[in-house]
């Protein structure tokens, strides 16, 4: 099956620094979503690609959708308290799977220190 | 988007005993979805639930298990029936609207502990 590698796991920056984060799957991608998830809620959607090379911000995100169509990165500008979460990518492949089957990657947990 | 409510938010259970957990959505959608989030895990998908069919099971996921209903285009229901610790997850539903192109809305979980 279908599998995503997100790195880093885990981040722990200061106020006001630059993240980035990334994902690399094993088979082609159609679209890249990026999530972010707080403590004891459901994720929420952040940032959606839907071609090769498509680069999409919302506020102080910025994510890229890879030429390949094996990798997106998500980057944070910034950061501030507030950005604390575990963020997820997450596609449905092409090959291997039904085109509505979302794959997640294992997340980025996040810490800004204030 | 969509708005999604389930309930209930949290349950403690007792080994052996079921639950069902609820997920309504403020629109009317074809593709719901139900997914396991283990401690300290990403997302696993269970099943898909589609209004008028059987909701189909992924690998390791079995009806008996986790029976779904979908009687209408805006709620679903998930059992996890005879339940162990091992069932202490978070459990979150989802839609795929009909206008959206994969990506899908979570609802906000439903936390559930097993003694």
């Amino acid at each position: 099956g279908q599998q995503l590698n997100q790195s880093p796991q885990s981040m722990f920056i200061q106020e006001g620094e630059d993240v980035s984060m990334n994902c690399t799957s094993s088979s082609i991608f159609n679209t890249w979503l990026w999530y972010k998830q707080d403590p004891g809620e459901g994720p929420v959607l952040l940032i959606a690609l839907y071609k090769a090379g498509e680069l999409t911000s919302n506020g102080r995100l910025t994510a890229q959708f890879g030429i390949t169509r094996k990798d997106s990165f998500l980057n944070i500008s910034a950061s501030i308290p507030s950005d604390v979460g575990i963020y997820f990518c997450a596609g449905p492949g092409i090959s291997g799977g039904s085109n509505y089957k979302l794959t997640f990657g294992k997340g980025t947990l996040l810490t800004v220190n204030p | 988007s969509a708005v999604i409510s389930q309930k209930p938010s949290r349950d403690i259970c007792q080994r052996g005993t079921s639950l069902t957990i609820q997920c309504q959505v403020d629109s009317q959608v074809t593709m719901m979805f139900w997914y396991r989030q283990q401690p300290g895990q990403s997302l696993t998908l269970i099943a898909t639930a589609n209004q008028g069919s059987e909701a189909t099971y992924e690998s390791g996921f079995v009806i008996d298990k986790f029976p779904i209903s979908r009687p209408n285009l805006t709620f679903s229901t998930l059992t996890v029936s005879n339940m162990s610790p091992e069932d202490s997850s978070i459990y979150l539903c989802s839609v795929e609207p009909p206008d959206g192109h994969n990506e899908q809305f979570f609802g906000p979980g439903t936390r559930l502990t097993v003694l």
